[in-house]
């Protein structure tokens, strides 16, 4: 499994657009990248998935470059409500049997008044 | 649908009892998952089970076993507890008609 390093913690303000980049130097060519959002005393919620150029849904944007070397989670427009831990993962994609989902220590985004 | 269903929600224990931590899904999910989460970290994974009847160690296995009962249900032991195991913990599930992992709410596990 690719491992993953990513920010330890953001600060933002409400309206702001946030994006958290994640390096994966040694993705391999099968692997996807999953982001997920953890709220307090809450288990993680999917987010988003790609495996390359830009992944777009309600919720965010997944940009990948070519290499697939990094990604970067874009969240627009946050509010308050968007104050969690995020999640990037690097790995079979979930629909592969016996996918060892490992998390690592997340990003705290932290969205001010 | 329920989704993911842990028990209990919250539990204390004295050190070197026993209990286990029960997990059920109404997916039709083939992978379960037990991870351990404590205050202030990430995830760390426990111990998975690929599909029903196998089951293989994760990052922090030791002072845990854990039984697939059946597709639906994974189930985590603490054999003898220690105050190392407070945490939260959480279950989770993925199957194949869906790019994502579904969570349970967590038992929030103190060891005094």
């Amino acid at each position: 499994l690719a491992k993953t390093t990513q920010p330890i913690s953001m600060d933002s303000y409400e309206g702001q657009e946030v994006n958290i980049t994640c390096s994966h130097n040694n993705i391999a060519t099968n692997d996807y990248i999953t982001w997920y959002q953890q709220f307090p005393s809450q288990g993680p919620r999917f987010i988003i998935q790609g495996y390359k150029t830009k992944v777009t849904n309600e919720v965010a944007s997944l940009f990948i470059p070519a290499d697939r070397k990094s990604s970067t989670l874009s969240l627009p427009r946050v509010s308050l409500s968007d104050t969690a831990v995020y999640y990037c993962l690097v790995g079979l994609m979930i629909k592969a049997a016996g996918n060892k989902l490992t998390f690592g220590g997340g990003t705290r985004v932290l969205v001010k008044p | 649908n329920a989704g993911v269903t842990q028990t209990p929600k919250f539990q204390v224990l004295k050190t070197g009892q026993s209990m286990t931590l029960q997990c059920a899904q109404d997916m039709n999910h083939n992978s379960m998952y037990w991870y351990r989460q404590d205050p202030g970290m990430g995830l760390r994974l426990i111990y998975y089970s690929a599909s029903e009847g196998t089951t293989d160690k994760g990052e922090v296995p030791n002072g845990y076993n854990v039984s697939r009962l059946n597709k639906r249900e994974f189930s985590l032991r603490l054999e003898s507890a220690a105050p190392s195991q407070t945490s939260v913990y959480f279950c989770a599930s993925t199957g194949q008609g869906a790019p994502e992992a579904f969570f349970g709410q967590g038992t929030r596990l103190t060891v005094v």
